[in-house]
């Protein structure tokens, strides 16, 4: 029964590059957050999806990045046009459900570390 | 706005006992979560809160007081394994982490 997966685990970009982060869940979980934590610092919430739905994107910046989870396939966070302030560890976690029930115990990727020269 | 402040580092011994404190400045969530995340590593979950008083998991409690804002992790029997850092996260639709304390526990 695999956990979280995320790949790749490690990412190096260059200035104005793109970003694509993957995400599949647990296997019967159906809801996925995503995370960005910088050295030495918390995690920060960015952007929590259902299938097909952005349920809530109010920790996402407003330019270059974008998050999906489709219908089929894992969920993507995509950042365009990479600057140095984007590297960081960019965790994925999932739950079987939303709310009080389920987003109580969320289970978490291994992240993956974008790095921009 | 939601934030929830915790001591940036904490230190104790093997065998001891130790307390890592969670305030807050928000209301209206559903209960209080503690991760732990060791170095390099993904956050995983420890303990939860729905409701007030204490919730015994192992060598884990954790407690809540929503009258007060004020929650912590008790972490007993220390074992070096344990250094690592942990975060208070309140529950809304999504989890809000909290500035996290790394806690090192040496021999």
């Amino acid at each position: 029964n695999a956990g979280v997966m995320q790949n790749p685990r490690h990412l190096v970009r260059r200035r104005g590059q793109e970003a694509r982060l993957r995400c599949s869940p647990m296997k019967g979980h159906s809801h996925v957050y995503w995370y960005r934590q910088l050295p030495e610092e918390g995690l920060k919430f960015m952007v929590y999806l259902q299938k097909e739905n952005i349920i809530d994107e109010s920790g996402m910046p407003k330019e270059r990045f974008s998050a999906e989870f489709p219908k089929e396939g894992p969920s993507i966070l995509r950042i365009q046009q990479v600057v140095r302030g984007d590297s960081a560890a960019y965790f994925c976690a999932s739950s079987p459900t939303g709310g009080a029930t389920g987003a109580n115990v969320l289970t978490f990727g291994a992240g993956s570390r974008l790095t921009v020269l | 706005g939601q934030s929830l402040e915790q001591p940036s580092e904490v230190t104790a011994v093997e065998g001891a006992i130790v307390q890592i404190n969670c305030t807050y400045q928000t209301s209206g969530f559903y209960g209080l979560s503690w991760y732990q995340q060791h170095d390099g590593g993904a956050p995983t979950f420890l303990s939860y809160n729905a409701l007030d008083g204490l919730e015994e998991t192992g060598r884990f409690s954790s407690f809540l007081s929503r009258s007060d804002s004020y929650g912590y992790l008790l972490l007993q029997e220390l074992q070096m394994k344990d250094s690592a850092s942990y975060f208070c996260a309140a529950l809304f639709q999504k989890l809000v982490f909290g500035t996290g304390t790394r806690l090192l526990v040496s021999p």
